[in-house]
């Protein structure tokens, strides 16, 4: 069964403490991406990665790290920098178009609600 | 990508055509016109998108007009599960999600 994965799909965690948030991906897409979502309020990217031991930062970034060791998966770290933490993450991947620098669709994974107390 | 602008919220009777209009007219020639929904507390699922052309498929049907700049989103016939905030992007790699358009299906 193909498909984007994140858990678990609910994370408390206190304040001051490092979280991992999962996601896995069995579509062999190229790119993998984070992004948060806030209530009532669209996707912001966090990071970003193209290809295997690289990515990108987004429009987010700070207070979070993620690293991309493996094609399939790219875990995000909520790190005690991050100032509001408690929010909605979203994992998405994308396969690259064929002969092309663009990317096609993303597909997203169900989401991590992560509250902080 | 390209900024752009959607209506905050429409609604539509069950089983009539929704249309979701979106302005994009900042859009550049390698951008892509992308359309998501996303029901509440779930990720979004991806719907259709087009780069030229109007583009169709078992879901819905994209109508991008000739200078690009706008296009409208058709749910041919709408139904209550068809209720969720819908998102038009303007963009390549890195996608830019706006607030989006909230429909509501009405029985």
């Amino acid at each position: 069964d193909g498909g984007i994965t994140q858990s678990p799909k609910y994370l408390f965690r206190k304040e001051g403490q490092n979280v991992t948030l999962s996601c896995e991906q069995n579509l062999n897409h190229d790119a993998m991406y984070w992004y948060r979502q806030d209530p009532g309020q669209g996707l912001r990217l966090i990071y970003y990665s193209q290809i295997v031991n690289d990515f990108q930062k987004g429009d987010i970034a700070e207070g979070y790290s993620v690293s991309r060791e493996k094609k399939e998966s790219f875990p995000l770290t909520v790190t005690s920098a991050q100032k509001n933490p408690t929010a909605f993450y979203l994992c998405a991947s994308s396969l690259r178009r064929r002969g092309r620098s663009s990317y096609n669709e993303q597909f997203f994974g169900p989401g991590t609600r992560l509250t902080v107390l | 990508d390209a900024k752009t602008t959607q209506p905050t919220s429409m609604d539509c009777a069950e089983g009539r055509a929704a249309n979701l209009p979106c302005n994009h007219s900042t859009i550049s020639g390698n951008e892509y016109v992308y359309w998501y929904r996303q029901i509440h507390s779930q990720g979004p699922q991806y719907i259709i998108h087009g780069l030229k052309n109007n583009e169709t498929n078992e879901m819905a049907s994209l109508i991008i007009t000739e200078d690009r700049k706008s296009s409208t989103l058709i749910l041919p016939h709408a139904t209550l599960r068809d209720t969720a905030v819908y998102y038009c992007i303007a963009g390549g790699s890195r996608l830019t999600f706006g607030e989006g358009t909230q429909l509501t299906v009405n029985p």
